[in-house]
């Protein structure tokens, strides 16, 4: 029962490097979610696509760019990374109207 | 565009208190509300979904109430426990948007 596994779980980049953060889903949901968690401002969307082939934007989705590959897969690509963006990035999915299962995150730094 | 907002941000009560955490939103078009733990570095545990159809939830000690028209939702958690501690969150769903959290810290 893995549920919704991210990779890596932690990272540190330097200014300019690019990565991408793997998110898969073994549930057949159809859905799924990229957020990211700075302290105290809790979780914000940052891309989601509510199913394959299609991705939409959320609430701060400039300098990330996504891929949905395939139902299971949902990853998120840092083409340039820069220190605003040391986070803690959450992957989620879900099923319909059904609740939401996320991943375990993954600790990014960029020095 | 959705709002989700969380009060209070931070709570401490003395064990075997009741309590009630806030959350609201802006926009009642939802197809549901979850209610999440997160406990410090690590991920959100699920602690209660309510569909839009739906007014409340019971899981345990844990009641959730949803009241679209006025958009709030509350979680209510009978007699605390140390182990409560934690930091409760959010999603209302449309595109899952979350509030801040509220940090809640229960004292033995």
């Amino acid at each position: 029962n893995a549920g919704v596994t991210q990779t890596p779980k932690f990272q540190v980049l330097k200014t300019g490097q690019s990565m991408t953060l793997q998110c898969a889903q073994d549930m057949n949901h159809n859905s799924m979610y990229w957020y990211r968690q700075d302290p105290g401002m809790g979780l914000r969307l940052i891309y989601y696509s509510a199913s394959e082939g299609t991705t939409d934007k959320g609430e701060v989705p400039n300098g990330y760019n996504v891929s949905r590959l395939n139902k299971r897969e949902f990853s998120l690509r840092l083409e340039s990374a820069a220190p605003s963006q040391t986070s803690v990035y959450f992957c989620a999915s879900s099923l319909s109207s059904w609740g939401a299962f996320f991943g375990q995150g993954t600790r990014l730094t960029v020095v | 565009k959705q709002e989700v907002t969380q009060i209070p941000a931070a709570l401490s009560v003395p064990e075997g208190e009741n309590l009630v955490l806030n959350c609201s939103f802006t926009d009642s078009a939802i197809y549901n509300l979850q209610w999440f733990r997160q406990d410090p570095g690590k991920g959100l545990t699920s602690l209660l979904l309510i569909q839009s159809s739906q007014r409340e939830q019971t899981s345990g000690r844990l009641n959730a109430s949803l009241d679209k028209s006025s958009g709030r939702s509350t979680l209510y958690i009978a007699a605390s426990q140390p182990g409560d501690s934690a930091t409760y969150l959010c999603a209302v769903r449309g595109d899952m948007r979350f509030g801040a959290g509220t940090r809640l810290t229960v004292k033995p």
